[in-house]
């Protein structure tokens, strides 16, 4: 079963632009959130998505941004960005959010820089 | 409120027994789970508790006790590729099930 695959590994953006990941979740999953994290920091919760509805939502500015689609891929954008936005996206999936010891699958993350 | 209370960092020696501990404070407790993350790599899933007690997995343990909102990570026979941050996570009832996150402990291993 392939894991949590997410698009692009790498990227680099200067501040003001925009930017969308992407994150395809293991077969079956229906659930996928989003994390931010900075060197020696944990993980700051962004959003998750189950069945293409928000259920949940971290404390982020509406630049923040996801979706997800028919087909569980997600995405998230971020608009007009801000130096402090560099850091690790992580993608993470699971069966149902509320059932049981169903554990999240994380993707390898987006390294996003702004400069 | 939420919160999750994890040491930042501990250090022991290869061939020995570690504890990290983890303090949680929720409105629904649903579940706590303990992550293993190696530098520049993803999360990887340990353990999971909901009940009282000791989880064994191998070389790894994790316990649990609801009453006093603790929970440890027991690591033996410790070895050099146990150098990691590990995080503990607990699923929130009274936060739509969503997993709060401590900020974790890095684990650094002598020889």
């Amino acid at each position: 079963k392939a894991g949590v695959t997410q698009t692009p590994r790498y990227l680099i953006k200067t501040r003001g632009q925009q930017v969308t990941l992407s994150c395809s979740p293991i077969s079956g999953h229906r659930s996928v959130s989003w994390y931010q994290q900075t060197p020696g920091q944990g993980l700051q919760f962004l959003f998750e998505y189950f069945s293409e509805t928000q259920r949940n939502k971290g404390n982020f500015p509406g630049r923040f941004s996801g979706r997800q689609f028919s087909n569980s891929r997600s995405e998230m954008n971020v608009s007009t960005l801000e130096l402090g936005d560099s850091a690790l996206y992580l993608c993470a999936s699971s069966l149902d959010p509320t059932s049981g010891s169903n554990e999240q699958f994380f993707g390898p993350g987006t390294r996003l820089t702004v400069l | 409120g939420q919160n999750i209370d994890q040491p930042t960092e501990m250090t022991a020696t290869e061939g020995a027994i570690v504890q990290i501990n983890c303090t949680y404070q929720t409105s629904g407790f649903n579940g706590l789970f303990w992550y293993q993350q190696h530098a520049g790599e993803a999360p990887t899933f340990l353990s999971y508790n909901v009940l009282d007690g000791l989880e064994e997995k191998g070389r790894f343990s994790s316990f649990l006790s609801r009453s006093k909102g603790y929970s440890y990570l027991l690591l033996k026979e410790l070895q050099m590729k146990d150098s990691a941050s590990y995080l503990c996570a607990v699923r929130d009832r009274g936060s739509n099930y969503q997993l709060i996150w401590g900020a974790g402990t890095k684990l650094i291993i002598k020889p």
